[in-house]
């Protein structure tokens, strides 16, 4: 089944403790990205990658780090993470500009 | 980066009912993409509908349509027959079709679709 897997769906962490959140897609698709979600807001886009090893910055990047060492994977890496990090975090793939985006489950996360 | 608006943060419809949900854009480019995704209380991200810009034949998906007017940067949904697994939030997203952009999703902040019996 075609799909982007995101882990964990939930997380409750505290202030500066460095996390991970992972993201495959199976589909091989060259292009994926990272989106935080927040009330009254929508989506935003916070890094994307059009192939491995390019990446580069959305609207919202600040306090995020992500790589791209295989076409599967795109981790999303909070160093330090704060408060305001708190939010429901999407990671999406696609083929290309044309097609749909393909959106993983979704990661709700908590700083404390 | 491009602005997309929903101008109705929530509305109401009564089943078998027809909703429109509105869009607008602003935009200085001639070739891009529009999308309608849906996300019910699972979160999931749903894709609805898609429209080329270069297209003028509006886009039809079942019981849901657009009604896309380029001149006017507008990009509407319509839902026919309304039925309860429609209650979800719905986006409209804009995609350049040009690679600087990343061709990253701008999304509207979204309209809340409550659907009555």
């Amino acid at each position: 089944e075609a799909q982007v897997t995101q882990n964990p769906r939930y997380l409750i962490t505290v202030t500066g403790k460095k996390l991970t959140v992972t993201c495959s897609q199976n589909m091989n698709h060259e292009y994926m990205s990272w989106y935080r979600q927040d009330p009254g807001l929508g989506l935003r886009q916070i890094y994307y990658s059009m192939n491995v090893e390019v990446t580069d910055k959305g609207d919202v990047p600040e306090g995020y780090k992500v790589s791209r060492k295989e076409k599967r994977n795109f981790p999303l890496i909070l160093e330090s993470p704060s408060p305001n990090q708190t939010s429901l975090y999407f990671c999406a793939s696609s083929l290309g500009m044309n097609t749909e985006a393909f959106f993983g489950q979704g990661t709700r996360l908590t700083v404390v | 980066a491009q602005t997309v608006t929903q101008s109705q943060p929530e509305m109401s419809v009564q089943e078998a009912e027809t909703v429109t949900l509105s869009c607008t854009y602003d935009t200085s480019e001639s070739d891009y993409y529009l999308f309608w995704y849906k996300q019910p209380p699972s979160r999931q991200m749903i894709l609805v509908i898609r429209q080329e810009a270069y297209k003028q034949q509006n886009a039809t998906e079942n019981r849901f349509s657009v009604n896309f007017q380029k001149a006017a940067k507008s990009f509407s949904l319509k839902i026919s027959d309304s039925q309860l697994g429609d209650a979800a939030m719905y986006f409209c997203a804009y995609r350049s079709a040009y690679s600087n952009s990343g061709y990253a999703l701008n999304f509207g902040k979204g309209t809340s679709l409550l659907v009555t019996p």
